[in-house]
């Protein structure tokens, strides 16, 4: 199985702030990526799809970058409903697996 | 609008079954692979089964293989999770999602999820 690994597991930031999330997978996975957000209580929601496509509906303040085993999740100016949690998935192979997550917090 | 709501969860002994529901509208259902994904309390996402868009293959995470199976009633718009053997693991909510429409790998719509407790 692939496994991913996402750092840092928390962060803290400020509203206005970039942020910068990483994922990396054990293996070579292309661009078979997606970065999900997810709060309290609901369904994670889809950001990015072959690790840099914006989904339909997703502010551009977010950017996905990198390809192979190296990936970034970018948030450009955080705002208050960007605190949530953050999973990177990929769908190279079967099982689909899913990093442990990133949660961005309020400094 | 695309919509996808879960069913059938609840409290459920050890050993025992349940079968959970996820009741599609708003796309063309036939047309899409379908996913059911878990997440424990407090834990990330965990991928469990996709059955393709005809029902004609399926693919299962190792801790649900041999207990949990995955299908499909094109005719009725809804997507099933058969889950034999319960333990308190399996204690999770569990969402029903799309496959996106390029290649199906990857969930771009989601249920709101139902919850399965799995306790004596």
């Amino acid at each position: 199985d692939i496994q991913m690994t996402q750092s840092p597991s928390s962060l803290s930031a400020s509203v206005g702030d970039r942020v910068t999330i990483t994922c990396r997978a054990s293996q070579d996975i292309s661009n078979y990526l997606v970065w999900f957000q997810q709060k309290p209580g609901k369904a994670p929601k889809s950001l990015i799809y072959a690790a840099s496509t914006l989904q339909s509906g997703v502010p551009s303040k977010f950017s996905g970058s990198g390809s192979g085993t190296d990936f970034t999740l970018t948030i450009s100016s955080l705002q208050p409903e960007d605190f949530a949690t953050y999973y990177c998935q990929q769908y190279n192979s079967y099982p689909l697996t899913f990093g442990g997550g990133t949660k961005v917090e309020i400094k | 609008q695309v919509q996808l709501v879960e069913s059938g969860g609840g409290v459920v002994q050890p050993g025992r079954s349940l079968r959970l529901s996820c009741a599609a509208s708003g796309f063309s259902f036939r047309s899409f692979a379908m996913h059911w994904v878990r997440q424990a309390p407090g834990r990330g996402p965990e991928w469990a089964a996709v059955v393709i868009y005809d029902g004609s293959d399926k693919y299962y995470a190792d801790s649900v293989k041999g207990r949990f199976t995955i299908s499909r009633d094109n005719s009725k718009n809804t997507l099933y999770l058969q889950m034999n053997s319960l333990r308190g693991d399996d204690t999770a909510v569990y969402y029903c999602a799309r496959g996106s429409s390029t290649g199906g790998r990857y969930m771009d719509v989601w249920g709101k999820g139902t919850t399965v407790t799995v306790s004596s």
